[in-house]
């Protein structure tokens, strides 16, 4: 099975400043996807920003982009602008035939 | 489009009872699942189907049955109800490849006592 990891389990960002959320994964596969979800207190599963293996280019998202380094096994999701709205708790997934998911991080966007 | 609708969005059962969340899409997924999430624990998968009449175990099957009779539906069954199995539950839907990414039902706040 694949695993995925998110090593902080909690963070906090000034309004208007970037903030970089941390995602590894472990896999022998070649081709597979990879996505960040976000949730807020309403629970509602959103979807931020989806990256294909096979393309080298770095999602983008309007203020939300990635960092996907292959080799490494690294997909960081960088926001930009900070905004009040952010405050959810983010979730790395990992698919190849079968999603996973890290264990979230919480993110709080100080006002 | 009404995506992913997932029944009912509270329910408290006493441990023992049976009940189904239901779970209907009206995007002609062939890929569906069921996920339990658990503070700190992220979200785990139960049971996954890649058809009408195809389903498979995740990582925490025991104490949950589903079945996919239908393109359109994945009911999770609870047949004996136990605290442990308090949590939310996502009903989740995709393409085949996933490529896409899910569309997320809202959830069910399950509470055992």
């Amino acid at each position: 099975a694949q695993t995925v990891t998110q090593s902080q389990p909690e963070m906090s960002v000034q309004e208007a400043e970037t903030v970089t959320l941390s995602c590894t994964y472990d896999t022998s596969e070649s081709n597979y996807y990879l996505f960040w979800y976000k949730q807020p207190p309403s629970r509602q599963m959103i979807l931020v920003i989806r990256q294909e293996a096979y393309k080298q280019q770095n999602a983008t998202e309007n203020r939300f982009s990635v960092n996907f380094q292959k080799a490494a096994k690294s997909f960081s999701l960088k926001i930009s602008d900070s905004q009040l709205g952010d405050t959810a708790m983010y979730f790395c997934a990992f698919m190849k035939h079968v999603f996973y998911f890290g264990t979230g991080t919480s993110l709080t966007v100080i006002p | 489009n009404a995506g992913v609708t997932q029944t009912p969005k509270f329910q408290v059962l006493k441990t023992g009872q049976s009940m189904t969340l239901q779970c209907a899409q009206d995007m002609n997924h062939e890929y569906m699942s069921w996920y339990r999430q658990d503070p700190g624990m992220g979200l785990r998968l139960i049971h996954y189907s890649v058809g009408a009449g195809i389903t498979d175990q995740g990582e925490v099957p025991n104490g949950y049955n589903v079945s996919r009779s239908t393109t359109e539906d994945f009911p999770l069954r609870l047949l004996s109800a136990a605290p442990s199995q308090t949590s939310v539950y996502f009903c989740a839907s995709t393409n085949i490849k996933g490529q896409y990414g899910y569309t997320f039902g809202s959830g069910t706040r399950l509470t055992v006592v």
